[in-house]
């Protein structure tokens, strides 16, 4: 199946400081990546859809100023979470389809990125 | 909007038994239905996809139902092991991305 790749799987960063994780699919081109954040315990959550060439959809309470959203290229899409708060502390993970393989296809999922700001 | 629920919460069983998680959403209007396994502290394992137009799938001791009009999917597991410890989640997709239930958190007791 195809592989969507992410980076880092852990960090730790202190408060006040950016930190960028990236998303990307290894064996296909992904024109549409979709990022998710997962508190402990509870369902993932959308945050954004990312769209390579033009800017990421943003669902609703979600600041985009604050997480920044990249798709540069077809593979690769990152996510910048900037002055970063102990309350960003969570589990980010990214997903994507293959659009060869049509738009009602499986997802793939990255695998997953935990945050931790101190 | 679309809600998905995943019941029980968590399931506890001893090895060799079948068991059954379930799954409902709000609207039936869905592309597909994805059961997926997560391990602690890790991503997403796509385990079973089912189209709106399928009843069911199956991959070796895994069963995935759906009942679309009714807005229901289960997911049979046969004979339990240790390793199938972990929390699985189902998702839909519909016009959205992908919706996900809160999941239900598997331990199997050897």
């Amino acid at each position: 199946g195809a592989v969507v790749s992410q980076h880092p799987s852990r960090v730790i960063c202190k408060s006040g400081t950016s930190v960028k994780i990236e998303c990307r699919s290894l064996d296909f081109q992904a024109t549409t990546m979709f990022w998710y954040r997962q508190f402990p315990k509870k369902s993932l959550m959308l945050m954004a859809t990312s769209n390579e060439g033009s800017k990421a959809t943003y669902e609703q309470g979600v600041e985009k100023d604050k997480f920044l959203i990249n798709h540069a290229s077809l593979t690769l899409s990152t996510l910048t979470v900037t002055s970063a708060h102990p309350e960003d502390s969570s589990f980010y993970i990214c997903s994507a389809r293959d659009p060869s393989r049509g738009f009602d296809t499986e997802a793939f999922f990255g695998q997953g990125t935990r945050l931790t700001v101190v | 909007k679309q809600e998905v629920t995943q019941i029980p919460a968590a399931l506890s069983v001893p090895e060799g038994e079948n068991l059954v998680l379930n799954c409902s959403f709000t609207d039936s209007a869905i592309y597909n239905l994805q059961w997926f396994r997560q391990d602690p502290g890790k991503g997403l394992t796509s385990l079973l996809l089912i189209q709106s137009s399928q009843r069911e799938q199956t991959s070796g001791r895994l069963n995935a139902s759906l009942d679309k009009s009714s807005g229901r999917s289960t997911l049979y597991i046969a004979a339990s092991q240790p390793g199938d410890s972990a929390t699985y989640l189902c998702a839909v997709s519909g016009n959205t991305p992908l919706v996900f239930g809160k999941g239900t958190r598997l331990s199997v007791i050897a």
